[in-house]
C-alpha cells in the first residue's frame, strides 16, 4: 500500500483564493483524521470522520473552513476565503476502527497563504 | 475536553545517553498513549504505545510507562544516536479515536 496519499504537497495562494487539499486514505481504513501544524498551536485535530461521516469537528477554526469524505477513498478540506493566518502545515491521517488506533499520516500540505 | 501537557520542549543530549521525556493529561477516561515522531520536514510517524491495562512496554531502545493514578506517561530512549533527533509527541484518547497531542520535545542528540 502507498500509505496516505496528499496533494498537493505544496500550496501558495493569495489571500481570499480558495484553497482545497486532497486525501486519500490507506484501502480499508475506516477513520480519516484532519489536523493543522503550525508552530504556535502544535498539531491540532480539525475534524475527523468514521465510515465516510463526520464524526466531530469542534476543532474546526471558523466557518471558512469545511470538510467533506464523499467516499471511502478521498476526502477534501477547504478553506474559503483564506488568510495568512492559515498557513500551516495540513496533515491527513487515517486508522483502522477495530484492532488499534495507530493513524498513519500522510506526508502533509505546506500551505502558505500571501 | 482532553489536555495533554508535555515536558521538556527541547531536551540535548550526548550520544549513547538516556532521554526522558513526560506527559501529563487531564481527562481520566483516556486509555490510549501513543508517541510519535517527526523528523525535520517529514510526517510524525508512531514509535510505541501503550494502553490503559498495562503498565510498561518496551520495543528496543524505546519505552513508555504509565500511571494512571497519577495520570502521567513518560518516554524513555536509551543508548541514544544521532538518528534519535527528532520532535516527538505525546498523545492520550479516551477510546474515541480522538487524540490529543502534547506540544512537542525537540531531541537533539550530540555526537
Amino acid at each position: 500500500d502507498a500509505g496516505v496519499i496528499q496533494s498537493p504537497r505544496h500550496e501558495v495562494t493569495e489571500m481570499g483564493q480558495e484553497v482545497t487539499l486532497r486525501c486519500k486514505p490507506i484501502s480499508g481504513h475506516d477513520y480519516l483524521f484532519w489536523y493543522r501544524q503550525t508552530m504556535m498551536r502544535g498539531l491540532e485535530l480539525l475534524i475527523y470522520f468514521n465510515n465516510n461521516v463526520p464524526i466531530d469537528d469542534s476543532g474546526m477554526p471558523e466557518d471558512r473552513f469545511s470538510a467533506k469524505m464523499p467516499n471511502a477513498s478521498f476526502s477534501t478540506l477547504k478553506i474559503q476565503p483564506s488568510e495568512p493566518r492559515d498557513s500551516a502545515v495540513y496533515f491527513c491521517a487515517s486508522s483502522w476502527g477495530t484492532g488499534g488506533n495507530e493513524q498513519f499520516f500522510g506526508p502533509g500540505t505546506r500551505l502558505t497563504v500571501l | 475536553g482532553e489536555n495533554v501537557e508535555q515536558h521538556p520542549s527541547t531536551l540535548s543530549v550526548q550520544e549513547g545517553d538516556s532521554a526522558v521525556i513526560k506527559c501529563t493529561y487531564s481527562d481520566s477516561a483516556s486509555n490510549y498513549f501513543p508517541w510519535y515522531k517527526q523528523e525535520l520536514g517529514k510526517r510524525p510517524q508512531l514509535i510505541i504505545d501503550i494502553r490503559s491495562n498495562v503498565g510498561e512496554k518496551k520495543d528496543q531502545r524505546i519505552a513508555v510507562t504509565l500511571n494512571k493514578t497519577a495520570k502521567h506517561f513518560s518516554l524513555h530512549i536509551t543508548e541514544t544516536q544521532p538518528e534519535d533527533s527528532a520532535v516527538y509527541f505525546c498523545a492520550a484518547s479516551r477510546g474515541d479515536y480522538k487524540l490529543s497531542f502534547g506540544a512537542g520535545t525537540t531531541v537533539t542528540v550530540r555526537a
